[in-house]
């Protein structure tokens, strides 16, 4: 079945720097990628939609140039977290569709849990 | 845009009993419909899903209808295990590019 890596599963960072996760389709092409934000015992925040060359699609209230998203292959998407501070700490989620057609599932990464000091 | 609404957790309840959580959906035309599972600490898995109305998706003893008479995606299981404790999410699906909003999540702890 379709398979999405994520990495890390963990980081921890100093308040101020940035931090990069990977989202990687590992057996299938993802045109189109997924973040998602998880607070502790709460539903998952969709950041925004990542498209295979072209500029990421940001939710209402979701800041581009702290959070940076590139697609730069059909298999590729990564996060930045830019200047982070404690309040960025969270689990963060990434998935992508295993096909073309609107019946398909989204297949998830493991999630990156990041603590920022 | 689609939404969807979810029986409010948490659920406890013993191990062998039945389950029900509910879940209600206002989408545009006739979406696919997802159940997805997060055990503690991972990302979420997808658990079982129906395409179309009156298909029934099923996985690990787990069951859901889609019911477009009520718009409704409840997910059944007649024998829970302590394995089973976890957060279960249900969403509606989309046009291949569209987002998928998932509900607030019901978690569901099994006592021994």
């Amino acid at each position: 079945g379709a398979v999405v890596s994520q990495h890390p599963s963990w980081v921890i960072c100093k308040s101020g720097t940035s931090v990069k996760i990977e989202c990687r389709s590992l057996d299938f092409q993802a045109t189109t990628m997924f973040w998602y934000r998880q607070f502790p015992k709460q539903s998952l925040m969709l950041m925004a939609t990542s498209n295979e060359g072209s500029k990421a699609t940001y939710e209402q209230g979701v800041e581009k140039d702290k959070f940076l998203i590139n697609h730069a292959s059909l298999t590729l998407s990564t996060l930045t977290v830019t200047s982070a501070h404690p309040e960025d700490s969270s689990f963060y989620i990434c998935s992508a569709r295993g096909g073309r057609a609107h019946n398909s599932p989204l297949h998830f990464g493991n999630g990156t849990r990041l603590t920022v000091t | 845009g689609n939404s969807v609404t979810q029986m409010e957790g948490p659920v406890t309840l013993s191990e062998e009993a039945f389950l029900t959580i509910n879940c209600t959906y206002t989408a545009t035309g006739y979406p696919s419909l997802f159940w997805y599972v997060q055990y503690p600490g991972e990302g979420l898995q997808l658990l079982l899903k129906a395409t179309k109305a009156d298909d029934k998706g099923s996985n690990k003893g787990f069951e859901a209808t889609y019911r477009k008479e009520t718009t409704s995606f409840h997910l059944e299981k007649g024998s829970v295990q302590v394995s089973d404790s976890a957060v279960y999410f249900c969403a509606p699906g989309g046009s291949s590019a569209s987002k998928i909003i998932f509900g607030s999540g019901t978690r569901l702890s099994i006592r021994p």
